[in-house]
């Protein structure tokens, strides 16, 4: 059983780039969430997608997007990045979007805003 | 709004000695899920345990478990024989809408040798 992967580990970005960040769920999984952790801090709750429809999104703005394939990877997508994007990206995993439904996380990608 | 509070920013331990790590959360509802998450060094964010609340017995796994304290809101993760691999960032957090989670700030565990 394959685990939870994101690529790429590290990027660096200037202010006001456009950034892509992807995830590829568990197996048998169909729903991906994201969440964002600043450093030091616990992570917040971006968006997620179930079955490719948006299932739900946190208190983040527009410029903040994200698909979900056929397959359940998924992408996020991060227009006119600034300072505070800077952060830990985190996908997470699970079969279905119900409240039991357990959620596993990927290794994560480290996003420098410079 | 649902919160979830983790009130020791860090703490420490001894190796093969017991520590308890405090949550409490706020929610109106009665039937929920509430989950511990470990995140090494390393970062990856790895599954501890998880309570349903509308059981009465606590959750354990293995070295872990809770006391879970539905009246008080209250969820705490006891770990016993800690052992160095054990040192950690530990996330209390609890799904208010499905399984969107809503994490603590966390709490930093070392254990030491």
């Amino acid at each position: 059983e394959t685990g939870v992967t994101q690529s790429p580990t590290h990027l660096i970005k200037t202010r006001g780039q456009q950034v892509t960040l992807r995830c590829s769920s568990q197996s048998g999984h169909n729903t991906v969430s994201w969440y964002q952790q600043a450093l030091g801090q616990g992570p917040q709750f971006i968006f997620q997608y179930y079955r490719e429809e948006e299932n739900g999104r946190g208190n983040f703005p527009p410029r903040f997007s994200g698909l979900q394939f056929p397959n359940y990877s998924s992408e996020l997508n991060v227009n006119a990045l600034e300072l505070d994007d800077s952060a830990l990206y985190l996908c997470a995993s699970s079969l279905g979007g119900g409240a039991g439904e357990t959620q596993y996380f990927g290794p994560g990608t480290r996003l420098l805003v410079l | 709004a649902q919160t979830v509070t983790q009130s020791q920013p860090e703490m420490s331990v001894q190796e093969a000695e017991t520590v308890t790590l405090s949550c409490t959360y706020d929610t109106s509802e009665n039937n929920y899920y509430l989950f511990w998450y470990k995140q090494p060094p390393s970062r990856q964010m790895i599954l501890v345990i998880r309570q349903e609340a509308y059981k009465q017995q606590n959750a354990t796994e293995n070295r872990f478990s809770v006391n879970f304290q539905k009246a008080a809101k209250s969820f705490s993760l006891k770990i016993s024989d800690s052992q160095l691999g054990d040192t950690a960032m530990y996330f209390c957090a609890f799904p208010p809408y499905g399984n969107k989670l809503v994490f603590g700030a966390g709490t930093i565990l070392r254990v030491k040798s």
